[in-house]
């Protein structure tokens, strides 16, 4: 079974300040992990992923993840947030072999003016 | 988004009535899921189609829930006698590793 856990259901931050929104997964064998974002009434978009190779990865948008194996997280970054980073963020896992992901509740994001 | 087109966007429905949902895929991408995502809630896998296999419909809640996939693209998910716990947004989406997603259809039962 793969599973994602996003502990956090609402993170609210200052604008100009460093936003973390965290995720830690379980899954057989090496994880795919990606990250996407949700804007009121729009679909997902993807933002970013890891599959192999540097631990620490960069996507749109400014936002970045760093893969920890040890600590099954794969957290999500961005140094300085801005009001249109307030969204409704997923973190999905899906296991080498597994056709489905799986993804977390999400969090909801409030950047504050 | 990314290409995937899903219709209708919003869908009101009596209980018991059937409702369709059709999704059509970016080209070239063989493969095609279906997530539903109620208030509140993540998202819920329902059904995965890859080229000419199987689909794995082990997601589908109950057998009022069924999908097909027609010559490799468009996709139809069908609802039949609906409940109000049916209302929520069902998303499609195709790709690769990533997946990319259409904008939904939000389904509301009455």
């Amino acid at each position: 079974a793969q599973s994602v856990a996003q502990p956090e259901d609402q993170v609210n931050v200052a604008e100009g300040n460093p936003l973390t929104v965290k995720c830690t997964y379980s899954v057989s064998g090496n994880p795919y992990l990606f990250w996407y974002v949700q804007y009121p009434n729009r679909g997902l978009q993807f933002l970013l992923k890891y599959i192999t190779g540097d631990n620490l990865v960069k996507g749109s948008y400014g936002f970045e993840a760093e893969f920890n194996k040890s600590q099954t997280s794969f957290h999500l970054k961005k140094p300085s947030a801005l009001v249109s980073d307030s969204a409704l963020y997923f973190c999905a896992v899906r296991g080498y072999g597994n056709n489905r992901l799986a993804f977390g509740k999400g969090n909801q994001v409030v950047v504050i003016p | 988004g990314a290409g995937v087109s899903q219709s209708p966007s919003n869908k009101v429905t009596e209980k018991g009535k059937d409702v369709e949902l059709r999704c059509d895929p970016i080209s070239g991408h063989t493969a095609l899921y279906w997530y539903r995502q109620s208030l509140g809630q993540g998202l819920e896998f329902l059904i995965y189609f890859q080229g000419n296999s199987a689909p794995d419909k082990s997601g589908l809640p109950s057998d009022r829930f069924s999908a097909e996939r027609t010559g490799g693209s468009v996709s139809t998910l069908t609802i039949q006698r609906t409940q109000q716990e049916d209302s929520a947004v069902y998303l499609c989406a195709t790709g690769g590793r990533e997946l990319f997603f259409g904008e939904g259809s939000r389904l509301t039962v009455l």
